[in-house]
């Protein structure tokens, strides 16, 4: 039973363009969750989806961030027009339910130049 | 201000001795979760604790979750080199939309010398 899959592993962008992070949750889990941990800092969380809806985005930046996951497919953290401050790891987690316990992949790191 | 306050941030002990990481915060949690991370690697989950007062082990490893839910320790008995690495506590708190939705600790970096 693969984990949380998540690609690329590292991503360099130039400033101002656009960063697509996608997350395969684990077989069976329809809960994700997106964090960002910057450098010296914790992860933070970012945003909750189930299958098609967003649950909670209440720590995802208000501009040029965006996350969906779709009914088929893997789900996206979309940055747009990133800048240096969005270099970081960013983190996909996965649960079965609202309750269970969650399981991460292994991050992609996002340079920006 | 940090929610989830860990301590200590950096242990450094020698092969065969015993220690404690501590998790503590002013604020219910309705589960807290204990992760070991290494360099370049996302979180892997060690153990979920969701009753107060509940204690579960995994091998040489004890965590304890707080009467009151608020606070939580990880216990290492007999160290070995292999268990160095970051060891990340998180809570979800008490009325949040989902128990995945989890608050960080700061993180303790613990050394095991041979």
């Amino acid at each position: 039973n693969a984990g949380v899959m998540q690609n690329p592993r590292h991503l360099v962008r130039r400033r101002g363009q656009e960063a697509r992070l996608r997350c395969s949750p684990m077989k069976g889990h329809s809960h994700v969750y997106w964090y960002r941990q910057l450098p010296e800092e914790g992860l933070k969380f970012m945003v909750y989806l189930q299958k098609e809806n967003i649950i909670d985005e209440s720590g995802m930046p208000k501009e040029r961030f965006s996350a969906e996951f779709p009914k088929e497919g893997p789900s996206i953290l979309r940055i747009q027009q990133v800048v240096r401050g969005d270099s970081a790891a960013y983190f996909c987690a996965s649960s079965p339910t609202e309750s269970g316990s969650s399981h991460f992949g292994s991050g992609t790191q996002l340079s920006v130049l | 201000t940090q929610l989830l306050e860990q301590s200590p941030q950096f242990l450094s002990i020698q092969e065969g001795e015993n220690l404690t990481v501590y998790c503590n915060s002013s604020s219910v949690f309705s589960s807290l979760q204990w992760y070991r991370q290494e360099p370049g690697e996302g979180p892997v989950l060690l153990v979920t604790v969701v009753t107060g007062g509940e204690v579960k082990k995994l091998k040489r490893l004890t965590f304890q979750f707080g009467d009151a839910r608020k606070d939580s320790s990880l216990h290492i008995t007999a160290a070995q080199p292999g268990d160095t690495g970051l060891y990340l506590c998180a809570g979800a708190l008490a009325g949040g939309t989902s128990y995945g939705k989890l608050t960080f600790g700061q993180g303790t970096i613990l050394t095991v010398h041979p």
